[in-house]
């Protein structure tokens, strides 16, 4: 069973910084992961699948790279609403990560 | 445009059964996978149960093998999860997804359906 990582648990950082999130694979998943975001209340949205490909009406400030067993979401410059968790998940049973917070610091 | 509406949820007593039903609309129903994901209270997200877009093949979550069952209502364009034996670490939002037909990731969510699972 494939088991994903993430790190870290909480990320806490201001308006307008970059927030990069990881995403480690316990074996290799070449480009089968996806990224989803989840506000309170709010079921997950699809933001990054296939490790790099934007979802349809995303905006540019997301980016996700990565390949094998390790995987970044970047969000370039952080907009009020993108404070959320953020979860990894991959194609092997579509497992997911425990999640990473941004928090507004 | 593309829904997906849960409901059934509800307060229930431990090992007793509820069927959840996810309805779907503005896509065709057969050309994709539904999934049931569920999330505890404050915790991260679960991958539960899954019925392919050929309507037959399925596949569980180990902790619910043997307890929960996923059907489909083409008729309907509706999925099923039936929850039997249920226990308290079932207590959950549970959300239906989708996922195109070769595909892994989950383009569309419901809102989701609470259960609580409490004497």
């Amino acid at each position: 069973e494939i088991v994903l990582t993430q790190s870290p648990a909480t990320l806490s950082l201001s308006p307008g910084e970059r927030a990069t999130l990881s995403c480690r694979a316990s074996q290799s998943i070449s480009t089968y992961l996806a990224w989803y975001q989840q506000k309170p209340g709010q079921p997950p949205r699809l933001l990054i699948y296939d490790a790099s490909n934007r979802a349809t009406g995303i905006p540019a400030r997301f980016s996700g790279s990565g390949s094998g067993t390790d995987f970044t979401l970047t969000i370039s410059s952080l907009e009020p609403e993108d404070f959320a968790v953020y979860y990894c998940q991959q194609h092997s049973r579509w497992f997911f990560g425990p999640g990473t917070k941004v928090n507004i610091k | 445009q593309v829904q997906l509406v849960e409901s059934g949820g509800g307060v229930v007593q431990p090992g007793r059964s509820l069927r959840l039903s996810c309805a779907a609309s503005g896509f065709t129903f057969t050309n994709y996978g539904i999934h049931w994901v569920r999330q505890a209270p404050g915790k991260g997200l679960e991958w539960v149960a899954v019925l392919w877009s050929d309507g037959i093949n399925k596949d569980y979550v180990d902790s619910v093998k043997g307890r929960f069952t996923i059907s489909r209502d083409n008729s309907k364009n509706t999925v099923y999860l039936q929850m039997n034996s249920l226990r308290a670490e079932d207590t959950a939002v549970y959300y239906c997804a989708r996922a195109e037909r070769g595909r892994y990731f989950f383009d569309y969510w419901g809102l989701g359906t609470l259960v609580t699972v409490s004497s």
